[in-house]
């Protein structure tokens, strides 16, 4: 079955390190995206891409980095800029943006500094 | 900016009870509207979805129907199940241009046995 595979399920991360989450999809999806959920709130938008080679920043960038180098694939870096990491994290992609399909999501990464 | 606010939660039920969970929206243009529920430790599944005013979205026995003249998009369940305990998400879609979606808070509901 097609789908979306995020791993690792749960990772920790030490003060100063980078991190990479990481995002497949099966679907042949143009568009994937990376959301940060935290407790008691929405979804709020990290990026996303339209295409391969190319992606925009969203509504929560900084600290944040990531690549779009197959069309399957999209990476997400937490880097040691991003002051209050620990939250879930999504990718989701959406197979035509404009014909309003909706999202589909995998099953999340739980990020936790210790 | 456009902007989802839901009901806040948690709603707690009984098992067969009618549930509704109120969504409103602000947008310029005209949205396509969705709601979504998330498992507990999973990641959110498009529940229902409505592209235009006067559409019902339908799936699973739950039911939205897109009101623009009150800016609304309501979930309802004439009868609900404890497996329907979960966090449901409002959402639009901005159709004119960068095609980023919006989510709402989220309503927690528990449904007891």
């Amino acid at each position: 079955d097609g789908g979306i595979t995020q791993s690792p399920k749960y990772l920790f991360r030490k003060e100063g390190q980078n991190v990479t989450l990481s995002c497949e999809q099966n679907l042949n999806h143009d568009a994937m995206y990376w959301y940060r959920q935290d407790p008691g709130q929405g979804l709020r938008l990290i990026y996303y891409s339209q295409i391969v080679n190319d992606f925009q920043k969203g509504d929560i960038a900084e600290g944040y980095s990531v690549s779009r180098e197959k069309k399957e694939s999209f990476p997400l870096t937490v880097t040691s800029a991003q002051k209050n990491p620990t939250a879930f994290y999504l990718c989701a992609s959406n197979r035509d943006p404009s014909a309003n399909y909706g999202y589909t999501f995998g099953s999340g990464t739980r990020l936790t500094v210790v | 900016g456009d902007s989802v606010t839901q009901m806040e939660g948690p709603v707690t039920l009984s098992e067969e009870a009618c549930l509704t969970i109120n969504c409103t929206y602000t947008a310029t243009g005209y949205p396509s509207l969705f709601w979504y529920v998330q498992y507990p430790g999973e990641g959110l599944q498009l529940l229902l979805k409505a592209t235009k005013a006067d559409d019902k979205g339908s799936n699973k026995g739950f039911e939205a129907t897109y009101r623009k003249e009150t800016t609304s998009f309501h979930l309802e369940k004439g009868s609900v199940q404890v497996s329907d305990s979960a966090v449901y998400f409002c959402a639009l879609s901005d159709n004119t241009g960068g095609f980023k979606t919006i989510f709402g808070a989220g309503t927690r509901l528990f449904v007891k046995a």
